[in-house]
C-alpha cells in the first residue's frame, strides 16, 4: 500500500465557490480523520469516521463544511461558499482501531486551499 | 480547557543533541505522540508513549511523566535533514488528538 493519498494537492478558488477534496486512506484502516492546519500551528481537528459512520464533528466546524465516507473507504470533504479564512492546508489521516486501542495516525500529503 | 505547550523555535548544531519539551493539560490521557513535519509536508509519526519512562528508537527517544504532564523528545547526532517542526499531541479521554503548535528546529552546520 502506498499510504494515504489526497486530491487535489492544491486548489485555488474564488470566495463564494464550493470545493470538494478527496482522501483515500490506507486500505485496511477503519478510522479516517480530517484536520485543518495553518502556518505555524498544529493540526486542528475537524471530524472523523469509523468505517462509514461519522462519529464526531468539531464544534468549530461551521455548517458550510460537510464530510462523507459512503462506503467506509475514501472520504470527501466539501466546503460550501468558501471564505478567505478557509485558506489552509487540509490534512487527512487514517488509523487502524484494534481491540487493544487506536494507534498512530498516518497522514496524507494534504490539500492546500487558497481562497482569493 | 485543554492545552499543549512546546517552545516555538529551537536552534542546534549538526552532530549535537537537542531536547524538545512538551507540557500538557488535557481532559484525560490516553497516550502522547510525537510527529515530525517538514515544511509543506504532512506530519510523520515518530514515537508513542502511554506509560512513564523512556522509549528509544534509533537517534530519537521520547520520555513521559504522566504525573507531571510532561514529555520530551530527544534527538541525538543531529543531521541537517532533522530541520523540521516537531509536534506533540495528546490523546484525551475521548480518544481525540490534541495538538501543540509545534517546535521549529533549526540545525546549523
Amino acid at each position: 500500500d502506498t499510504g494515504v493519498s489526497q486530491n487535489p494537492r492544491h486548489k485555488i478558488t474564488k470566495r463564494g465557490q464550493n470545493v470538494t477534496f478527496r482522501c483515500d486512506p490506507i486500505s485496511e484502516h477503519n478510522r479516517l480523520y480530517w484536520y485543518r492546519q495553518t502556518l505555524g500551528q498544529g493540526p486542528e481537528f475537524l471530524t472523523y469516521f469509523q468505517n462509514e459512520a461519522q462519529l464526531e464533528k468539531s464544534r468549530l466546524l461551521s455548517d458550510r463544511f460537510s464530510a462523507e465516507r459512503p462506503k467506509g473507504s475514501f472520504s470527501t470533504l466539501e466546503i460550501q461558499r468558501t471564505e478567505q479564512g478557509d485558506s489552509a492546508m487540509y490534512l487527512c489521516a487514517s488509523s487502524l482501531l484494534r481491540t487493544e486501542g487506536d494507534y498512530e495516525q498516518y497522514f496524507g500529503p494534504g490539500t492546500r486551499l487558497t481562497v482569493t | 480547557g485543554q492545552n499543549i505547550d512546546q517552545p516555538t523555535e529551537m536552534t542546534a548544531t549538526e552532530g549535537a543533541i537537542v531536547q524538545i519539551n512538551c507540557t500538557y493539560q488535557t481532559s484525560g490521557f490516553n497516550g502522547l505522540f510525537w510527529y515530525q513535519q517538514h515544511a509543506g509536508e504532512a506530519p510523520t509519526f515518530l514515537s508513542y508513549n502511554v506509560l512513564d519512562g523512556l522509549e528509544e528508537k534509533g537517534r530519537f527517544s521520547s520520555f513521559l511523566s504522566r504525573s507531571k504532564g510532561y514529555s520530551y523528545l530527544l534527538l541525538k547526532e543531529l543531521q541537517m535533514k532533522d530541520s523540521a517542526s516537531y509536534l506533540c499531541a495528546v490523546r484525551d479521554s475521548n480518544y481525540q488528538l490534541i495538538w501543540g503548535a509545534g517546535t521549529k528546529l533549526i540545525i546549523k552546520p
